[in-house]
């Protein structure tokens, strides 16, 4: 099976960084994505990291170490628009496999 | 637009009753998956079928089922409805090559209130 773990909430300002870290353990691993929610809408993709290491999309990067069961989102730069819920994923055995999120809030 | 076509979008019944809700995926997926989405809560999968077989299941009560046809599209049929399954209700649809599976892209939810 698979066991994700994210911290809840948290705060940022405007313009800030932030980073969100996810823990996972699991029985079968493909790759690790991240989502971003917000409130009532559909989850949309950000970023998907299969080898360890850094991958970087503009104002988002998301890191993996497989060894750690250890992943973490950079959010830049940050904009108003991305107070969200952010979704660490595990793909493996057949299933994508979410944690419950952590939820950003962005204050001016 | 993710290109998952999810209906209907609000549903509202009665405890005890039965509903279907239905899921066509992007064009080209041949992956469907179902997540149930509590107030406050994560998703929780449920079934994931790929070309019209099921391919895993996740903690899906026994009073619901789920099926995908030959044209791709897929239910969920939830039966002798309890007030604890409201709920959102995505359907999530995916290009698989072998054990790798593209991003998933969802459709925009099935808000079922059971009263």
């Amino acid at each position: 099976g698979q066991n994700i773990d994210q911290p809840t909430e948290m705060t940022a300002t405007e313009g800030a960084i932030v980073q969100i870290n996810c823990t996972y353990q699991t029985s079968g691993f493909n790759g690790l994505f991240w989502y971003q929610q917000h409130a009532g809408e559909a989850p949309t993709f950000l970023s998907y990291n299969v080898l360890d290491g850094l991958e970087e999309k503009g104002r988002f990067s998301s890191f993996l170490s497989r060894s750690k069961g250890y992943s973490y989102l950079l959010l830049k730069e940050l904009q108003m628009k991305d107070s969200a819920s952010y979704l660490c994923a595990i793909h493996g055995n057949n299933r994508l496999a979410f944690g419950k999120g952590n939820q950003v809030v962005v204050i001016p | 637009d993710s290109g998952v076509t999810q209906t209907p979008k609000h549903l509202i019944t009665a405890t005890g009753q039965r509903v279907t809700l239905r899921c066509s995926p992007r064009s080209g997926d041949l992956s469907v998956y179902w997540y149930q989405q509590s107030l406050d809560q994560g998703l929780q999968f449920l079934i994931h079928y790929y070309n019209g077989e099921e391919r895993a299941k996740g903690n899906i009560l026994e009073r619901f089922s789920a099926q995908q046809f030959p044209d791709l599209h897929s239910e969920l049929n939830l039966s002798s409805l309890e007030l604890g399954d409201s709920a959102l209700y995505f359907c999530a649809s995916s290009v698989e090559l072998a054990e790798n599976t593209g991003e998933l892209f969802f459709g925009e939810g099935s808000r079922l209130t059971v009263l």
